[in-house]
């Protein structure tokens, strides 16, 4: 079983759209990304949490840490939002890198 | 430079020789990450730096592969005797403390596909 779980795996909305894309995960962590990948394959970091929520723009990070589950939020989706959307955590014990990534949130935002 | 460097962007390769993978990170990060991105495994961790020391290679996946950072800057991960299964996008992130620290994000380069024949 991953010890990173997204949801969905894939997502398809219209233009407008508020979107949310979950992430779950098993194990004690320090802190916990939210990272896009466009079809070129760039990595832009969106946010990094540990507790609480997070903005910026249009979009919303938060963390339940008691519930060990997060969720990226967007709203007024664009189809420049289309890529995919990857949750990855730092675990209590690990290093500072040492993150476990989850499988990715594939979003399409159509027109 | 204005964002994480790598090189080669692409690289074909035979089974069974060396390559070597670069990474420039922003000036003045001290942290420097490499991982691998492949179909089938997704994302994966392999070493992080700090400063030009390891505190954690526990993401290499056999002894063929290695990585060293000078003057706290470039980075070249280094594959030996490369098989199939190295096929993969390298990717190399940097920050500038800490991971942890409030708000410190990382930042990506572009990656190397490496392939193997």
């Amino acid at each position: 079983k991953n010890e990173v779980e997204q949801s969905p795996q894939n997502l398809t909305a219209q233009e407008g759209e508020f979107i949310t894309i979950n992430c779950s995960y098993s194990v004690g962590i320090s802190a916990l990304h939210w990272l896009q990948q466009h079809p070129g394959g760039g990595i832009v970091s969106l946010f990094m949490l540990s507790s609480g929520k997070k903005k910026h723009g249009r979009l919303i990070a938060t963390i339940n840490i008691q519930e060990k589950h997060s969720s990226l939020h967007i709203t007024a989706s664009h189809p420049r939002d289309s890529a995919v959307y990857i949750c990855a955590v730092s675990y209590y014990g690990g290093s500072q890198g040492n993150l476990i990534f989850g499988k990715g949130t594939k979003l399409s935002v159509k027109p | 430079g204005a964002g994480v460097s790598q090189s080669p962007s692409n690289k074909v390769t035979e089974k069974g020789k060396d390559v070597e993978l670069r990474c420039d990170p922003i000036s003045g990060h001290t942290a420097l990450y490499w991982y691998r991105q492949s179909l089938g495994q997704g994302l994966e961790f392999l070493i992080y730096f700090q400063g030009n020391s390891a505190p954690d290679k526990s993401g290499l996946p056999s002894d063929r592969f290695s990585a060293e950072r000078t003057g706290g800057s470039v980075s070249t991960l280094t594959i030996q005797r490369t098989q199939q299964e190295d096929s993969a996008v390298y990717l190399c992130a940097s920050s500038s403390k800490s991971v942890r620290a409030s708000n410190e994000k990382l930042f990506f380069g572009s990656g190397t596909q490496l392939s193997v024949l």
